[in-house]
């Protein structure tokens, strides 16, 4: 079974500007959630969602949003782009307790 | 506050010897706990998971266990390989939600 894929896998973007990721997960999943990384604050929630719902919501601004797809497939949406939005955009699909994670979009922005 | 803790320093060991990581919490009182490990650039990989009621957990050569009392996880990988360096995260899950809380992450390093 193919595991969850991001794309794109690499993105730079200027301050100001808007970008969409793209989250694929294992086939049969139905929970998508979305993850931020960076060097100073690690791993932090985003969102989740569930059949096109989103179920719960992390501490970010409103500029970070996301959906999810009839096949569940999930996008996440950042507006405004501001430096500190730089950072490893994780997806993890779920069945049951255990979380699987896609490799990340690595996002820069200038 | 809450918090989640580990080790931000890095651990080295030799081959061969049992690497032993800390996950503290405060202020939490988590559904379970899951670890995880990461390689450079690269997703984490879910790894164990146990739960409040239970105090370990194996699986091969990774042991876990939880102590709610002391609000502590412990991390065990026995007969450690050079392939075992990564950095190992824990995560909480706090309520019915899946939000996971996740730890800074110790980076591993075992010495040939």
């Amino acid at each position: 079974k193919a595991g969850v894929t991001q794309t794109p896998r690499y993105l730079i973007k200027t301050r100001g500007q808007q970008v969409t990721l793209s989250c694929s997960p294992i086939s049969g999943h139905r929970s998508v959630s979305w993850y931020q990384q960076t060097p100073g604050q690690g791993l932090q929630f985003l969102f989740e969602y569930f059949s096109e719902t989103q179920r719960n919501k992390g501490n970010f601004p409103g500029r970070f949003s996301g959906r999810q797809f009839s096949n569940s497939r999930s996008e996440m949406n950042v507006s405004t782009l501001e430096l500190g939005d730089s950072a490893l955009y994780l997806c993890a699909s779920r069945v049951g307790d255990e979380q699987y994670f896609g490799p990340g979009t690595r996002l820069t922005v200038t | 506050s809450q918090k989640i803790e580990q080790n931000s320093e890095a651990l080295n060991i030799q081959e061969g010897k049992t690497a032993t990581l800390t996950c503290n919490y405060t202020n939490y009182s988590p559904a379970y706990l899951q670890w995880y490990r990461q390689d450079p650039g690269r997703g984490p990989v879910f790894l164990l998971l146990i739960r409040e009621n239970e105090k370990e957990k194996r699986k091969e050569r990774l042991k876990v266990t939880f102590d709610t009392t002391l609000k502590q996880s412990l991390f065990h990988i026995t007969a450690s390989q050079p392939a075992d360096s990564a950095t190992y995260l824990c995560a909480l899950r706090m309520d019915s939600s899946y939000k996971l809380i996740f730890g800074s992450g110790t980076r591993l390093l075992v010495r040939p």
